[in-house]
């Protein structure tokens, strides 16, 4: 069973500051997927790759996949930023099963 | 473009009952998935509707099922609804070219179940 793993778990920071969100995954998942998710609920797909980086306005996401390892950056935080960071992992297997999920990041930024 | 939408937001209903829930993606997406999300299990995929046939399902007992109509909007049921069926269920929409995880997927604001 492929299985993506996320830390931290919970992340708070001040606003300003550099934020790292980590994802590994096991063999059988072949690209990533970083979903941001509100209170209330409300899901955005931020990125899908499944090879170098990303780059979105103030967020970054990088993928290596001889490591089986994922980063999502946020650069200068925000208040606004605050949310529930999620890691999907793409199964390489054809279309069963869909995504994997992590379990989440939750994070706060502090103004 | 109007986003996906979900009906309802929110339900309340008891063990044993059955319940439908609606999505009707982007207009012009053809491919519907259907995710469930606990505070235990996170998220986890349900199933994925194309052409109003299900492409790809997770590992979900028979009690949920789903359907697409040729509109492309989507139906999921649970049938003998359990405590644990509590859950914020959402679903995504995307293009249909590729397989969903092959492609951005749009999600609604989910459906907030509660199954006393």
């Amino acid at each position: 069973k492929n299985e993506v793993e996320q830390s931290p778990q919970n992340l708070t920071a001040q606003e300003g500051e550099f934020i790292t969100i980590n994802c590994s995954y096991s063999v059988g998942i072949s690209a990533l997927h970083w979903l941001q998710q509100h209170p209330g609920g409300g899901i955005v797909s931020l990125f899908m790759l499944s090879s170098g980086k990303k780059k979105h306005g103030r967020l970054i996401a990088t993928i290596n996949i001889q490591e089986k390892h994922s980063s999502l950056h946020i650069t200068a935080s925000h208040p606004r930023d605050s949310a529930v960071y999620i890691c999907a992992g793409e199964n390489s297997g054809g279309g069963a099963d869909g995504l994997t999920f992590g379990k989440g990041t939750h994070l706060i930024i502090q103004p | 473009k109007a986003g996906v939408t979900q009906t309802p937001r929110y339900l309340i209903k008891t063990r044993g009952q059955q319940v439908t829930l609606s999505c009707s993606p982007i207009s012009g997406h053809r491919s519907v998935s259907w995710y469930q999300q606990t505070p235990g299990q996170g998220l986890q995929f349900l199933f994925e509707y194309f052409s109003e046939t299900q492409r790809n399902k997770g590992n979900f007992p028979g009690r949920f099922s789903g359907r697409q109509f040729s509109n492309s909007r989507s139906e999921m049921n649970v049938s003998t609804l359990e405590l644990g069926d509590s859950a914020l269920y959402l679903c995504a929409s995307s293009g249909g070219v590729l397989t969903p995880q092959q492609e951005t997927q749009y999600f609604g604001p989910g459906t907030r179940l509660l199954v006393l």
